[in-house]
């Protein structure tokens, strides 16, 4: 099964870029992982597949200052232009042939 | 627009059971497999169950196998979850997730299960 690994918070002030890495366990570096947002007290909200490679695609709605990247078995997600609303937790997501895993996700706040 | 909605939540004694639903529209359901995620009070996002687009394949985590099944009904787009043996620590929000092979692609609002005697 695979594992994912997220540091537990980030902080950056409005209008900043902030940078969080998802890391995949042993194994499952070339895996292909989804990043979601859930703000506070909502569902959670697709914003982008993210392959080993680099290549991101997001999803429907999902604002340009969100982007995705890839190095060895880390993944991000790119905050650009920081607006108060991206105050959020952010989870990673991965599988495999028959299981499905989360990240223990990142609390963003906007200072 | 895709749309997924659960229902069936509730308070339940530890040891009962519930039935949960996902009424899905605005896409070919049996085109799709389909997932239950749930999230404890203050707790982070923990996969329960995964169905193939045809209701043969059928997956679970570990903490809910032999307790939870997981089935789906493509004539009338809905998903089900029925829960069985249940624990303090089901308690959470469960929420249905459509997958697409770039993961869960849309979610729906919840159903809050409770196990409290």
């Amino acid at each position: 099964q695979p594992v994912l690994t997220q540091s537990s918070s980030a902080s950056a002030s409005p209008g900043s870029s902030v940078e969080l890495t998802c890391t995949l366990g042993s194994g499952h570096s070339s895996n292909i992982i989804a990043w979601h947002q859930q703000q506070p007290g909502k569902a959670p909200r697709y914003l982008m597949k993210v392959e080993n490679g680099g290549t991101f695609n997001k999803g429907s709605g999902v604002p340009d200052r969100f982007s995705g990247g890839s190095s060895g078995a880390d993944r991000y997600l790119t905050i650009s232009n920081l607006h108060f609303e991206d105050e959020a937790d952010y989870y990673c997501e991965t599988w495999d042939s028959n299981s499905r895993v989360f990240g223990g996700g990142t609390k963003v706040t906007v200072l | 627009e895709v749309q997924v909605l659960e229902s069936g939540g509730g308070l339940v004694q530890p040891g009962g059971s519930l039935r949960l639903s996902c009424a899905a529209s605005g896409f070919t359901f049996s085109n799709y497999g389909m997932s239950w995620v749930r999230q404890a009070p203050g707790k982070g996002l923990e996969w329960v169950s995964s169905i193939g687009s045809t209701g043969v394949t059928t997956y679970y985590a570990g903490s809910v196998k032999g307790r939870f099944t997981i089935s789906r009904d493509n004539s009338k787009n809905t998903l089900h979850l029925q829960m069985n043996s249940l624990r303090a620590e089901d308690t959470a929000i469960y929420y249905c997730a459509k997958l697409e092979t770039g993961g869960s692609v849309n979610w729906g609002q919840g159903s809050l299960a409770t196990v409290s005697s």
